[in-house]
């Protein structure tokens, strides 16, 4: 079956620095992949996605590359702020037949400042 | 925007207890709606996909049996039972903000403590 695998979290980091949220995955077929983002309290939304391997998804300074060949899907940001403490999923789709498409998660990966 | 309301958000469950959970659809033009759930720790994973008033389905996994029930066009249930005692679970719905392999979108979902 289908399975996603990411960094293990917690990850605390300082303001301002870099941030990596490593994801790779397994699938028979070609996904759709997604990073998507939950704050306390609130259902997960998305942070982009990517249809077509070797292109990029981008949004709020958060960037990822579809990896085919390397089946991986890192979510990266250059410099962290407070508001981006929270937990990270990377997902994958793909046709289920049913007519709608039906999500695999990764664990998350729960990302705070250090105080 | 798709947007989906939940409640209860949070219940305490007795040990023995089965608990109800509803989503709310307030819109969407495609039909589908879903449910996951998540134990602590854990991935999120898919549970359910109903299209059409009437639809039932039912699922026994570790640690809990579910039934879920599209009641109507903008409503879907989830019949929790049997969980395991001391179990923390997370269960959320979800609706497609477009057709085959769009984004899902969330609903804030509900945590459950089982006593």
């Amino acid at each position: 079956g289908d399975s996603v695998t990411q960094t293990e979290g917690p990850v605390t980091l300082s303001e301002g620095t870099s941030l990596t949220v490593n994801c790779s995955y397994e699938t028979k077929q070609y996904p759709t992949l997604f990073w998507y983002v939950q704050y306390p309290g609130e259902g997960p939304q998305l942070l982009f996605k990517v249809p077509k391997a070797n292109e990029k998804g981008s949004s709020r300074g958060f960037e990822a590359t579809y990896n085919k060949e390397a089946t991986s899907f890192h979510l990266q940001k250059a410099s962290v702020q407070e508001s981006d403490s929270a937990v990270y999923y990377c997902a994958l789709s793909r046709p289920s037949g049913t007519g709608s498409n039906r999500l695999t998660f990764g664990k998350g990966t729960k990302f705070s400042l250090i105080p | 925007v798709t947007l989906l309301e939940q409640n209860p958000r949070w219940r305490l469950v007795p040990r023995g207890q089965a608990v109800n959970l509803r989503c709310i659809l307030k819109n969407s033009q495609y039909p589908w709606m879903s449910w996951y759930q998540q134990d602590l720790q854990k991935q999120l994973q898919w549970l359910f996909t109903l299209r059409s008033p009437g639809d039932k389905e039912v699922k026994s996994l570790p640690g809990a049996d579910y039934l879920a029930t599209r009641v109507t066009d903008t409503e879907l249930r989830l019949q929790v039972a049997n969980m395991s005692q001391g179990r923390t679970l997370y269960c959320t719905c979800s609706a497609p903000t477009g057709g085959v392999q769009d984004t899902q979108y969330f609903g804030p979902g509900t945590r459950l403590l089982v006593l």
